[in-house]
């Protein structure tokens, strides 16, 4: 097991809701990454979040939104849901530093389903 | 662009056996590749990394891969198959260092005792 946790674990809500996801990073690291995995799809990513700035984004529209905060837990927020935000939402954990590619550690995800 | 292909979506073995699971890459720079599993109800689980080197690396659980640049190709192996490695399995690259992944679409493997 990763000591990256995310929170709830599973999440029922209904179009045009808006819903937050929660995840702890692993100690020591300061860099957050948000995937959406849809059933029978790899992982796509969302964005990314080191010191608390967004470092990256990926093909997602401006509905989904992140904030990281000093401790370098992360949320991921979601406005307006659509039935095809239905996924697997997981975040990873890595350190970035100045040299070498880290691995980046998952948690057990958040299972939501919009209704 | 980067991009993974994962060519089979499902792949079958027997107990004992040898086991190898596909993967082809393709970057505009130099890539760093990697193999995650996963576990029903779980999430990924780093399993090897190549960044430079060698061109076979070891990983967790008696995983292997083998780097082939001139296939653009980073095939997960290993040598005798447990009915426990039965998960799915993903190849993954990126192009610079803390950059996101880029993930392929997975192989189911199944082994069967």
């Amino acid at each position: 097991e990763t000591g990256v946790t995310q929170s709830p674990t599973h999440l029922i809500k209904t179009r045009g809701q808006q819903v937050t996801l929660r995840c702890s990073s692993q100690s020591g690291h300061n860099t957050v990454s948000w995937y959406q995995q849809a059933l029978g799809q790899g992982p796509q990513f969302i964005f990314q979040y080191y010191r608390e700035e967004e470092n990256g984004r990926g093909n997602f529209p401006p509905r989904f939104s992140g904030l990281q905060f000093p401790n370098y837990s992360s949320e991921l927020n979601v406005n307006a849901l659509e039935l095809d935000d239905s996924a697997l939402y997981l975040c990873a954990s890595s350190y970035s530093g100045t040299s070498a590619h880290n691995e980046q550690f998952f948690g057990p995800g958040t299972r939501l389903t919009v209704l | 662009a980067q991009s993974v292909a994962q060519p089979e979506d499902q792949v079958n073995v027997a107990e004992g056996n040898p086991l190898t699971v596909k993967c082809t890459y393709s970057v505009s720079g130099n890539p760093y590749l990697f193999w995650y599993v996963q576990y029903p109800n779980r999430g990924l689980q780093f399993l090897l990394k190549y960044i430079t080197g060698d061109n076979l690396v070891k990983g967790s659980y008696g995983f292997e891969a083998e780097f082939n640049k001139s296939q653009t190709s980073f095939h997960l192996k290993k040598p005798s198959a447990l009915v426990s490695d039965s998960a799915l399995y993903f190849c993954a690259v990126r192009d610079l260092r803390n950059t996101p992944l880029v993930f392929g679409k997975g192989t189911r493997l199944s082994v069967i005792a």
